[in-house]
């Protein structure tokens, strides 16, 4: 059970290209979600997925497309990169389980990408 | 809407000693409260639900509601303590969603 997992690990980019980060998760959760860690501002939610061919717009969306083709999978598009979108993006899925409507992220190792 | 609040940035504590970490939070209907901690190069986890009730680690957090506080507490803190903790607001409505504080970097001085 690897739980939920996030490739690459690292990634360099330059200004105005294109990547996707991958989010798996073995836990059948129906829940996904990617956020952007940034010194001194916490986790920002860019945008999450309820199930399968859902998303919705989080906090910080600006920049980032996502899709959720499969309800293991929560892929993260960056279009064109920016120096702003330089950060550590972690993916995080939950579930909800009988007789408890909120229950605890689980999160991804992280991708520490940098837009030059 | 929802926001979380850790005042804090950087604490430091001699190991023994007791240490408190921060966490205010404002939401319009009953919250569900977590605090999570990021060691050193690793995920972040969870440490502990308001709901549980728990003591994980010998970590504590009380919910004050009338406060709007989930202040993390441990009477004696060890040098394995040094960590990222963030404060967490899961909010009823759509997507389950997280909010998270700004997070508090603690280090145990040995």
């Amino acid at each position: 059970n690897a739980g939920v997992t996030q490739t690459p690990k690292f990634r360099v980019l330059k200004t105005g290209q294109s990547m996707t980060l991958l989010c798996a998760q073995d836990m059948n959760h129906e829940y996904m979600y990617w956020y952007r860690q940034d010194p001194g501002m916490g986790l920002r939610l860019i945008h999450y997925s309820v199930g399968e061919g859902t998303t919705a717009k989080g906090e910080v969306p600006d920049g980032y497309n996502v899709s959720r083709l499969k309800k293991q999978n929560f892929l993260l598009g960056l279009e064109s990169a920016a120096p702003s979108q330089t950060s550590v993006y972690f993916c995080a899925s939950t579930t909800l389980s009988s007789g408890t409507l909120y229950n605890e992220q689980f999160f991804g190792p992280g991708t520490r990408l940098t837009v030059l | 809407a929802q926001r979380v609040t850790q005042p804090e940035k950087l604490l430091s504590v001699f190991k023994g000693a007791p240490v408190e970490l921060k966490c205010n939070y404002s939401y319009s209907g009953s919250p569900e409260l977590f605090w999570y901690v990021q060691y050193s190069r690793q995920r972040l986890q969870l440490l502990l639900r308001h709901i549980s009730r728990e003591s994980i680690k010998g970590f504590t957090a009380d919910l004050n509601k009338g406060e709007t506080s989930f202040h993390l507490k441990k009477p004696f803190a060890q040098e394995e303590d040094s960590a990222m903790y963030y404060c967490a607001l899961s909010a009823t409505g759509t997507g389950n969603q997280f909010y998270f504080g700004t997070g508090t970097s603690l280090t145990v001085i040995p």
